[in-house]
């Protein structure tokens, strides 16, 4: 029962074009979302990430949207650069008694083509 | 600041073999956690901390030990290995509280092969 699902396993994009990482997830008690990027041999490394009670948050090149009524959030990479190739996870933590834990999705490759 | 560290990089066991995976910290977080991550998968939890002498079962804990007698150190222990436990583990930290409390920061991995 994946609770985090990132349905694209891959996406391509030209260098300078608009990249959109997609996420949706099931369970409702989901209170804060996160962006890990990772690259081949390396750990995950923090991105950007969003509360619940926002919609939007912003960090330079990246933004992070979240629609609550849809269970779905998106990443905007814009404009994509070449060094942005590398997988993408979404994660998301559980509110109350569970909230140092974090679900990650699948993860998504984005390849940017110069 | 190291951040994560891990060792080893790699390891291969056979079959019945045990090993412990180190994990260290050097950012004073609270909360450690272990995962796991198999070909085109997501990062599994295995266990957690949230304080020294504290740990608790993630989602894939059958196979595995651990404990944490230092807010620096969380130790994985695999006895008894076996094929299914070959993957890539991370270890991770998160402050708990504060600012970024929920972002947790991975060390680079161990890929651990068991044949």
């Amino acid at each position: 029962d994946q609770q985090v699902k990132q349905n694209s396993p891959s996406l391509s994009v030209q260098e300078g074009r608009i990249s959109i990482l997609n996420c949706d997830y099931t369970n409702s008690m989901f209170d804060y979302f996160l962006w890990y990027k990772k690259y081949p041999a390396e750990g995950p490394t923090f991105l950007i990430s969003i509360s619940s009670i926002k919609d939007k948050n912003e960090d330079g090149r990246f933004t992070v949207f979240l629609n609550k009524s849809a269970k779905h959030l998106s990443l905007h990479i814009v404009p994509s650069q070449p060094g942005d190739s590398a997988v993408y996870f979404c994660a998301a933590k559980g509110s109350g008694g569970s909230n140092y834990k974090l679900t990650f999705g699948k993860g998504t490759l984005l390849t940017v083509n110069p | 600041n190291a951040g994560v560290t891990q060792t080893p990089k790699f390891r291969i066991l056979k079959i019945g073999q045990s090993m412990t995976l180190q994990c260290t910290q050097d950012m004073n977080h609270n909360y450690m956690y272990w995962y796991r991550q198999d070909p085109g998968m997501g990062l599994k939890l295995i266990y957690y901390s949230v304080g020294a002498g504290i740990t608790d079962k993630g989602e894939v804990p059958n196979g595995y030990n651990v404990s944490r007698s230092t807010t620096e150190d969380f130790p994985l222990r695999l006895e008894l290995a076996a094929p299914s436990q070959t993957s890539v583990y991370f270890c991770a930290s998160s402050p708990g509280r504060g600012i970024g409390t929920y972002e947790q920061y991975f060390g680079p991995g161990t890929r651990l092969t068991v044949t």
